[in-house]
C-alpha cells in the first residue's frame, strides 16, 4: 500500500541552525501538508502547498518557515533559525484533492521528532 | 473558526470492555469527519471517516462512528477492545476556509490506555 514516507525519524540542532524536514508524499497525490504537533499538546496545521505554491498556512508558519518541492517526488520543510519552541514532532501528509470527497483524505507520514538544544 | 473537542483526555478500560472516545466539533456546513490513531513511536494513521451517506461508519480494526449532525458529534466506539488498541486517537474536520479550500482541523486527542 503506498504511504507517505519522512525523513530522518529524528533530527537534532542547535539552537539557531537552519533543519530541512524531507518527505516523500504518495506518488498520484497533488496536495501536501504540513503539521506539528508540540509533546503533549494537539496537531497543528502548518501549511498546504499545491501546484508548486502555498495553498493555505497557518498563524504557525512564520517567516522561519518555508516549504519547497525541489523534484517530482520531494516535498521539503525548511526552519531557516531554529528556536527551542520549534522542537515538536512534524507530519507531512498528502492528498489527492482538495475538495472532492473521496479524494480528500489526508494520509500521514511516521513524523520527524525536531529536538532543537 | 471551526472547533473539535475531545472531552476526555485518558480512558481507561478493561480488555475486552467496550469503549465509547468522544467528539464533538463546532457547527458548520458541508463537514468531513475523521478519527486517527497514533500508536506509540509511531505517525497518524487513518481509522474511519465520514463524508457523506449512511451516518454510521465503520472503520479498521473493529472501530466504528456514528456521525449526529443534531448533537455535532462524531464518538468512535469498539464493543470490545484489545491491549493492542492502546494507543492516542484523535479526532479531526474538515472544513471549508475562507479561501473556499478546506484544511484539516485536529481535537486535542484522547489517550485510550487498555489495561489486562
Amino acid at each position: 500500500e503506498p504511504e507517505v514516507t519522512q525523513t530522518p525519524s529524528h533530527q537534532v540542532t542547535q539552537m539557531g541552525q537552519e533543519v530541512i524536514l524531507r518527505c516523500v508524499p504518495i506518488s498520484n497525490h497533488l496536495y501536501f501538508y504540513w503539521y506539528r504537533q508540540i509533546l503533549g499538546q494537539k496537531v497543528e496545521f502548518l501549511v498546504s502547498f499545491y501546484n508548486n505554491e502555498i495553498s493555505e498556512k497557518s498563524e504557525i508558519f512564520d517567516d522561519q518557515f518555508s516549504v519547497e518541492r525541489p523534484d517530482g517526488s520531494n516535498f521539503t520543510l525548511k526552519i531557516r533559525s531554529t528556536k527551542l519552541e520549534d522542537s515538536a514532532m512534524y507530519f507531512c501528509a498528502s492528498s489527492e484533492s482538495l475538495d472532492r470527497p473521496a479524494k480528500n483524505i489526508q494520509y500521514f507520514g511516521a513524523g520527524t521528532r525536531l529536538s532543537v538544544l | 473558526a471551526q472547533s473539535v473537542t475531545q472531552l476526555d483526555s485518558q480512558v481507561p478500560v478493561f480488555e475486552e470492555a467496550p469503549v465509547e472516545l468522544r467528539c464533538n466539533y463546532s457547527s458548520s456546513v458541508s463537514v468531513y469527519l475523521f478519527w486517527y490513531v497514533q500508536y506509540p513511536n509511531q505517525g497518524l494513521q487513518l481509522l474511519l471517516k465520514y463524508l457523506s451517506g449512511s451516518t454510521l461508519v465503520k472503520g479498521i480494526n473493529g472501530f466504528e462512528a456514528e456521525f449526529n449532525k443534531s448533537q455535532t458529534s462524531f464518538h468512535l466506539r469498539k464493543p470490545s477492545v484489545h491491549i493492542s488498541d492502546t494507543a492516542e486517537y484523535f479526532c479531526a474536520v474538515s472544513v471549508v476556509m475562507d479561501t473556499g479550500r478546506r484544511a484539516l482541523t485536529f481535537g486535542s486527542g484522547t489517550r485510550l490506555q487498555v489495561q489486562p
